[in-house]
């Protein structure tokens, strides 16, 4: 069974620019949840989508945004990038949502950086 | 909202030796209580889970234990192997919320 594969790896990025990352669940998953991974700063949680509805927000402006499709699959967007933003960003699965207690399985993250 | 601390950030143990990493949360209404192991380039992986009706789990050589009235539970890696080396998150989580996660402890075992 596949994990959970994101898309792109690393990517580098100018202040101002956006980007979109993508996120492809395990298969018969339909809650994909997004975190922002900084040193020191541990996992933030930024938004999860179930059934492509967004269920949860976590503290982060509107310029970080998210959608999923009808497969499942799901991007975050982050618009008029920032220095602050270089970060590890994580996609996670579940079978339900993530407001349940079921296990998180991780994909391997995009990095960005932001110059 | 929920806070969870984790201590400490940073542990070097000689291979053989016992790890413990602790974590306080802040909201007495989190329920469940994963463990993650992120090793360099890769993504988390939950290595062990504890739920709040229960005091102790055991897995092999990792182990969690839950006190819930000081609202802290703590990871014990026994006999610490050269590939336990990673980087370790505590989590809690309220039925209904999201998970919230600990800053992270990275564990170095020196052989």
């Amino acid at each position: 069974k596949a994990g959970v594969t994101q898309t792109p790896r690393y990517l580098i990025k100018t202040r101002g620019q956006q980007v979109t990352l993508s996120c492809s669940p395990i298969s018969g998953h339909r809650s994909v949840s997004w975190y922002q991974q900084t040193p020191g700063q541990g996992l933030q949680f930024l938004f999860e989508y179930f059934s492509e509805t967004q269920r949860n927000k976590g503290n982060f402006p509107g310029r970080f945004s998210g959608r999923q499709f009808s497969n499942s699959r799901s991007e975050m967007n982050v618009s008029t990038l920032e220095l602050g933003d270089s970060a590890l960003y994580l996609c996670a699965s579940s079978f339900g949502a993530s407001t349940s207690t079921g296990e998180l399985f991780f994909g391997e993250g995009s990095r960005l950086t932001v110059l | 909202g929920e806070n969870v601390e984790q201590h400490p950030s940073t542990l070097s143990v000689q291979e053989g030796d016992s790890a413990v990493i602790k974590c306080t949360y802040s909201d007495s209404a989190s329920n469940y209580f994963p463990w993650y192991k992120q090793e360099l380039g890769k993504g988390p992986q939950l290595i062990i889970d504890i739920r709040s009706n229960v005091g102790e789990k055991k897995d092999q050589r990792i182990a969690v234990t839950l006190n819930k009235t000081a609202k802290h539970f703590s990871l014990h890696i026994t006999e610490t192997q050269p590939e336990d080396s990673a980087v370790y998150f505590c989590a809690a989580k309220v039925w209904g919320q999201n998970f919230v996660f600990g800053p992270g402890t990275r564990l170095s075992v020196l052989p």
